[in-house]
């Protein structure tokens, strides 16, 4: 089934500002935007924000999502070293009738 | 604050039903407005969503899988479970249990194997 489309990898210095896209469609997240997850190996995810871009209680304003059309944002400000992780979006798909996921970015702070 | 707890056998035999249950501390299942869902990560197919069960008792399940799962809530024991029949290889995956999509399960792994 169709997923949504993530860049398997970025990398960007510490401190730095890094900007994690998600591409979709207007049947997913052009309808209905998209979660964000982050996740340590080994680790479950983490919910970063959920699809009406807002953060849960105890997540960093470093981490702010946004949407445009049917591409979806993540942008990480300050990275520090705990922020090297995957980070995964996904969206209800009204016609696949599924929650699809991207496959995920892998971020390294150099 | 909310916990999820998966449980049940790490090992599967092909053509069996994987089972298991998602305990739920620290809130209630029911009436709480909330979707309740099972999610699994391979390294193949990467994060897959499974299926979800409403506070109501509605069910939703990946087309793709539907044929084969089956969700259901205890209210009594504010547990929720999967069901999972006629298992493969492919099915060998970590298996979460989640309320959509902030609390997460520390994860199961199953394999499925003779």
């Amino acid at each position: 089934q169709a997923g949504l489309t993530q860049a398997p990898s970025v990398s960007t210095g510490l401190r730095q500002t890094a900007t994690l896209t998600c591409t979709g469609n207007s049947n997913n997240i052009g309808n209905e935007g998209a979660v964000w997850l982050q996740q340590h190996q080994g680790h479950p995810p983490k919910l970063l924000s959920d699809r009406n871009n807002n953060r849960p209680s105890g997540i960093s304003e470093r981490f702010s999502a946004s949407r445009s059309g049917n591409t979806a944002s993540l942008t990480i400000t300050g990275l520090q070293p705990e922020d090297e992780a995957d980070y995964y979006c996904s969206a209800w798909d009204g016609s696949l009738r599924t929650q699809v996921f991207g496959g995920g970015t892998k971020l390294t702070v150099l | 604050q909310l916990q999820v707890q998966e449980s049940g056998p790490g090992l599967v035999k092909p053509s069996e039903t994987l089972s298991l249950t998602c305990t739920v501390s620290g809130g209630s299942i029911s009436g709480s407005g909330y979707y309740w869902g099972w999610i699994r990560q391979s390294p193949e197919k990467g994060l897959e969503w499974i299926g979800s069960i409403y506070s109501s008792g509605s069910t939703y399940y990946n087309p793709s899988l539907q044929s084969r799962v089956t969700i259901s809530a205890d209210m009594s024991k504010n547990q929720f479970s999967l069901n999972l029949h006629s298992v493969t290889a492919a099915d060998t995956a970590v298996y979460y249990c989640v309320r959509v999509w902030e609390y997460w399960g520390q994860g199961i792994v199953v394999t499925v194997s003779s």
